[in-house]
């Protein structure tokens, strides 16, 4: 059964710095896809960055990237460059070819933005 | 063009009465998604529409709750005899349904639920 794992509840970055926010999944499908999402406090989720299964490099989207080791099964999204507007819940989803269009999404981890 | 769409947007009702939410999505999206977040938690899958087939009922929590789509756009999840434990944010997302494990999903603004 696919599975998706968040273990950062809540993590605090410096305005302008980085930050990595981990996301391990578990899935027998060779065949897959892995969302991240950001929900701020208006609750509207709002899609950031995906990752196919056998794409060979790492996807970038503006200041997201996601920094995917298949062998160690982690998609960990990297915000660079942090800015208020950052503050929010972040959700890492993934979905098996097997599976249909079944979703599974993490627990989220909230992350907080220091001016 | 107009995103994902959802009717109420808040909702109280007392314990033990019958609940209709709509969601309009993404027009020619294929795939409609229904997925409930109680407060401060993640998003529990409840059940998938895409084209023609079966829907996949798997995360649906017991048979108080269901869903239809009628003509491969409009879709209602009705919750039957509620319980204070269905109050949550239920949210509806559409995707193209071209691929299953590349489509993204878009959201929409979700009904909050409050049962008394």
């Amino acid at each position: 059964a696919q599975k998706i794992t968040q273990t950062q509840p809540g993590m605090f970055v410096q305005e302008k710095e980085a930050v990595t926010l981990d996301c391990t999944y578990d899935t027998s499908d060779p065949s897959y896809g892995l969302f991240w999402y950001k929900q701020p406090s208006s609750g509207e989720m709002i899609f950031l960055i995906y990752q196919g299964s056998y794409d060979q490099q790492n996807a970038t989207e503006g200041r997201y990237s996601l920094n995917f080791q298949k062998a160690r099964k982690s998609a960990n999204l990297v915000i660079s460059a942090s800015q208020l507007g950052d503050s929010a819940m972040y959700f890492c989803a993934m979905r098996e070819k097997g599976g249909g269009f079944k979703t599974i999404f993490g627990a989220g981890t909230r992350l907080f933005v220091k001016a | 063009g107009a995103g994902v769409s959802q009717s109420p947007s808040n909702k109280v009702t007392e314990k033990g009465k019958d609940v209709e939410l709509r969601c309009d999505p993404i027009s020619g999206h294929t795939a409609l998604y229904w997925y409930r977040q109680s407060l401060g938690q993640g998003l529990e899958f409840l059940i998938y529409f895409q084209g023609n087939s079966a829907p996949d009922k798997s995360g649906l929590p017991s048979d108080r709750f269901s869903a239809e789509r009628t003509g491969g756009s409009v879709s209602t999840l009705t919750i039957q005899r509620t319980q204070q434990e269905d109050s949550a944010v239920y949210l509806c997302a559409s995707s193209p349904g071209t691929s299953a494990y590349t489509d993204t999903q878009y959201f929409g603004p979700g009904t909050r639920l409050t049962v008394l």
